[in-house]
């Protein structure tokens, strides 16, 4: 089955700065790739995602890459910000229907962003 | 449109009793899943359902664990017999079945 490995565990950086958060994947025919946040006692947040069809998506400050080659996506998140501390987890999928749907997920990077 | 709904928030049990929690997925929704969240772990797949039907429960130990998603009424995940290496979060996530997964708040479980 998928595995998917996520690095690094924590992450801590000053406001302002940028954050990147790296995931990889073993199952060649996964096609989708989302990102998570996810805040102390809530369930996970859609916050990004990107399909095996594109390279790059970009959402304001948030941006993901994919490198379907080498098997691996990133999280950029420019400009932090003291709110977007939390927990974020990279996931992947087949996603073409039927129990291909189901995400796995990597075990999360927790981002502080100090003021 | 409100989102994933789950109840209870959180749920004490001791040891041997049942556990019943329940997802309202998203309005349209049809599609739902289960998935368990140990403490500082990633989400792991548990069961798929589509109204009156599991479509893949591979993620869901065999054994005092089941799951419906009945023509009416929300979807439940239900254990039997609990035991403490139950207690985690639970959260139910629905989709229209064409990708992105919405998060209910989930359901803390905890065991005596």
């Amino acid at each position: 089955g998928e595995n998917v490995e996520q690095h690094p565990s924590t992450l801590s950086v000053q406001e302002g700065d940028s954050a990147v958060i790296k995931c990889t994947y073993s199952d060649s025919a996964s096609n989708y790739f989302p990102w998570y946040k996810q805040e102390l006692g809530k369930g996970p947040q859609l916050i990004i995602d990107i399909r095996s069809n594109v390279g790059e998506k970009k959402d304001q400050r948030i941006a993901v890459t994919l490198n379907k080659t080498a098997k691996h996506f990133s999280l950029h998140i420019t400009e932090t910000q003291p709110e977007d501390s939390a927990v974020y987890f990279c996931a992947a999928s087949k996603g073409s229907g039927g129990s291909n749907y189901k995400l796995t997920f990597g075990k999360g990077t927790l981002l502080t962003v100090n003021p | 449109n409100a989102g994933v709904m789950q109840n209870p928030r959180h749920l004490v049990r001791r040891r041997g009793q049942e556990a019943r929690l329940r997802c309202s997925p998203m309005k349209g929704h049809s599609h739902v899943y289960w998935y368990r969240q140990l403490p500082e772990e990633g989400l792991k797949f548990m069961v798929y359902l589509q109204k009156e039907n599991i479509i893949d429960e591979s993620g869901m130990p065999k054994e005092r664990f089941s799951a419906e998603f009945p023509k009416e009424g929300p979807s439940i995940l239900r254990i039997q017999q609990v035991v403490r290496g139950d207690s985690a979060a639970y959260f139910c996530a629905s989709s229209l079945g064409q990708g992105a997964e919405y998060f209910g708040p989930g359901t803390r479980l905890t065991v005596l």
